[in-house]
């Protein structure tokens, strides 16, 4: 029972490249998370999804950031021309499906992370 | 979602206990608490959840105070692979699906 897969583990960049991190959910989880962790901080929320659907996206930047996540294949997290301040540890979460219940909220799964590093 | 405040930092002596307090004084009657810790380099793992009764899984034991304005994450014989940043949350269950972390507290274990 795989846990969740990030890839790359690090990431180098050069000032406007793009980058592009990937999250491949656990099986059966239909419900992705992003979260930025900045050098000695805490994690701070990105983006929440579901297939094909973003439910939130109240943490993103609004520029130059974006996320998918497709029917078939690993979320995406693109962030267009990095900067230096993009250097952070990105990680994905997932979760099942919401259970039929009211009141219960599900555990989020967390990945290994992306190191990104803008030079 | 509720606030919490933890101490920034705690140590404790291989092979004793730890308790990791956590006030949340805002909570209300339908909030949930989580604990999630951070291990070096890795991402967040859950570690155990609970809403008004004390609460024990294989990772730890979670005490919620009788007015659940704070809670006691216990660590019965605490490891060295238990030195990591440990994170309280307080989760609506009738509010949006992110996880707000705070700083946490970074737990110190001294052989």
């Amino acid at each position: 029972n795989a846990g969740v897969m990030q890839n790359p583990r690090h990431l180098v960049r050069r000032r406007g490249q793009e980058a592009r991190l990937r999250c491949s959910p656990m099986k059966g989880h239909s419900h992705v998370y992003w979260y930025r962790q900045l050098p000695e901080e805490g994690l701070k929320f990105m983006v929440y999804l579901q297939k094909e659907n973003i439910i939130d996206e109240s943490g993103m930047p609004k520029e130059r950031f974006s996320a998918e996540f497709p029917k078939e294949g690993p979320s995406i997290l693109r962030i267009q021309q990095v900067v230096r301040g993009d250097s952070a540890a990105y990680f994905c979460a997932s979760s099942p499906p919401k259970p039929p219940q009211r009141g219960v909220r599900e555990t989020q799964y967390f990945g290994p992370g992306t190191r990104l590093l803008v030079l | 979602d509720a606030k919490t405040t933890q101490p920034n930092s705690m140590e404790s002596n291989e092979e004793e206990p730890v308790h990791l307090p956590c006030n949340h004084s805002t909570i209300s009657g339908t909030d949930y608490i989580h604990w999630y810790r951070q291990l070096p380099s890795q991402g967040p793992e859950y570690v155990i959840h609970g809403l008004t009764s004390n609460v024990n899984n294989r990772m730890a034991s979670l005490a919620i105070a009788e007015d659940r304005k704070s809670s006691t994450l216990i660590l019965h014989r605490a490891t060295l692979r238990d030195a990591a940043v440990y994170y309280c949350l307080v989760i609506s269950n009738f509010g949006n699906e992110k996880l707000t972390f705070g700083t946490g507290t970074r737990l110190t274990i001294i052989p």
